[in-house]
């Protein structure tokens, strides 16, 4: 059980277009789920908490209008890339806050490559 | 704010050997969660082990143990009989107990361990 997915797994676009990535929590409801940015060989970091039917919280120095945050059901939260160009090429990885709290599950994560 | 330290960047360790993983932390909350996840080249995340603050034992599960230093705020790994799949970026976490932040954690720089044969 716990199962978190991510899709695309990879994607590959267009410097100015958008991309979208979805985290479904497969086999359980989440409320909260995060979205991570993480570079080759380094740490993830916090992008933004995501809140079944609010508005996402975003970490400090992360742009809103750039990264949106959707959560608009228990199971699915998205993040859309507007206006994407190479500096936003790196691996995004969701998490979902099981019922205790205090697990957080993770999705396989997404490569997203702007040209 | 709470800050998560790994000074240890690269391991290295032959097979069936123990390796120990180094981590401190930095917070005023008295209430809060320890982990040590683990992300093999596949990238995913996978949970190696928690500590809860409150408890003073430390918590194992097979091969791997934390050695957790509440006052000292360090929080060790220790991989005993390492095996090939071990290799690994391993990273120390921390998530508060609570609050408005719960769920949300704070990652260290990351120690990537490599087991030879």
């Amino acid at each position: 059980g716990a199962v978190v997915s991510q899709h695309p797994s990879w994607v590959i676009c267009k410097s100015g277009t958008s991309v979208k990535i979805e985290c479904r929590s497969l086999d359980f409801q989440a409320t909260t789920m995060f979205w991570y940015r993480q570079f080759p060989k380094q740490s993830l970091m916090l992008m933004a908490t995501s809140n079944e039917g609010s508005k996402a919280t975003y970490e400090q120095g992360v742009e809103k209008d750039k990264f949106l945050i959707n959560h608009a059901s228990l199971t699915l939260s998205t993040l859309t890339v507007t206006s994407a160009h190479p500096e936003d090429s790196s691996f995004y990885i969701c998490s979902a806050t099981g019922p205790y709290g205090y697990e957080q599950y993770f999705g396989p994560g997404t490569r997203l490559t702007v040209t | 704010a709470q800050t998560v330290t790994q000074s240890q960047p690269e391991m290295s360790v032959q097979e069936a050997e123990t390796v120990t993983l180094s981590c401190t932390y930095d917070t005023s909350e008295n209430n809060y969660y320890l982990f040590w996840y683990k992300q093999p080249p596949s990238r995913q995340m996978i949970l190696v082990i928690r500590q809860e603050a409150y408890k003073q034992q430390n918590a194992t599960e097979n091969r791997f143990s934390v050695n957790f230093q509440k006052a000292a705020k360090s929080f060790s790994l220790k991989i005993s009989d390492s095996q090939l799949g071990d290799t690994a970026m391993y990273f120390c976490a921390f998530m508060r107990g609570g609050g408005t932040s719960y769920g949300k954690l704070t990652f260290g720089q990351g120690t990537i361990l490599t087991v030879h044969p």
